[in-house]
């Protein structure tokens, strides 16, 4: 069974602080890992995955397969950062089961 | 990026009786479309798997029907709440992914608005 532990509801940070949204997981095989996010009012999507290695937005996350982590990772927080985020996992073609989400809240 | 669109963004019915969402890939094929339920303060969690041309595949648990999928077209697929009930009451997400990517590429997938279904 495949399973997404997001450990943190809520995450408050200050405009300009490092910010870093943990994500871990549970799946027997080689793993896809995804961040959604969902700002508000808006519909789910795609911010980042582990297999292009790219920085969104700003932000980073590394698949760490010995700590079963992929954890995201920014910086410097800014405002319009402020929405829920979601990390998945994909242990198939395209079945996703997603973690409970964290919301992150930038103050100014 | 491709768009998803599911209709109605909100529903109110009364119990017993069944409601319809669509859920469309408006610029996009996506042989597989998938369907989700997001209770509050909760996960994303999988319904069932939609398949174009043939009967859906339902997660564990999740009452077959109950939730009646249909996927008509490479751009459609319907979810029917039959004889709904205040337990019914949900957020119901949709998404799909490009058919246009390879079997190996798990895909990036193209969420709906959500449709929030409300049973009295």
């Amino acid at each position: 069974a495949q399973r997404v532990t997001q450990p943190e509801k809520l995450l408050s940070v200050f405009k300009g602080a490092p910010v870093e949204l943990k994500c871990n997981y549970s799946y027997s095989g080689s793993p896809e890992l995804f961040w959604y996010v969902q700002y508000s009012r808006q519909r789910l999507q795609l911010l980042l995955r582990h297999i292009s290695r790219e920085s969104i937005k700003g932000f980073t996350a590394d698949l760490n397969k010995g700590e079963t982590s992929f954890h995201l990772k920014k910086p410097f927080a800014q405002e319009e950062d402020s929405a829920m985020y979601y990390c998945a996992l994909s242990g198939g073609y395209q079945k996703v089961t997603f973690g409970t989400g964290t919301k992150l809240q930038v103050i100014p | 990026g491709a768009v998803v669109s599911q209709h109605p963004s909100r529903v109110i019915c009364k119990s017993g009786t069944s409601v319809k969402i669509e859920c469309r890939s408006l610029d996009f094929q996506a042989t597989t479309m998938f369907w989700y339920r997001q209770f509050p303060k909760q996960s994303l969690m999988l319904m069932a798997t939609s398949n174009e041309g043939s009967k859906a595949t339902y997660e564990q648990g999740v009452e077959k029907d109950k939730f009646l999928i249909n996927h008509a077209s490479l751009t459609l697929s319907t979810l029917t709440v039959t004889s709904a009930h205040p337990e019914d009451s949900s957020f119901y997400i949709c998404s799909a992914s490009d058919d246009r990517g390879s079997m190996l590429d798990t895909g990036e997938l193209f969420f709906g608005e959500g449709s929030r279904l409300t049973v009295l």
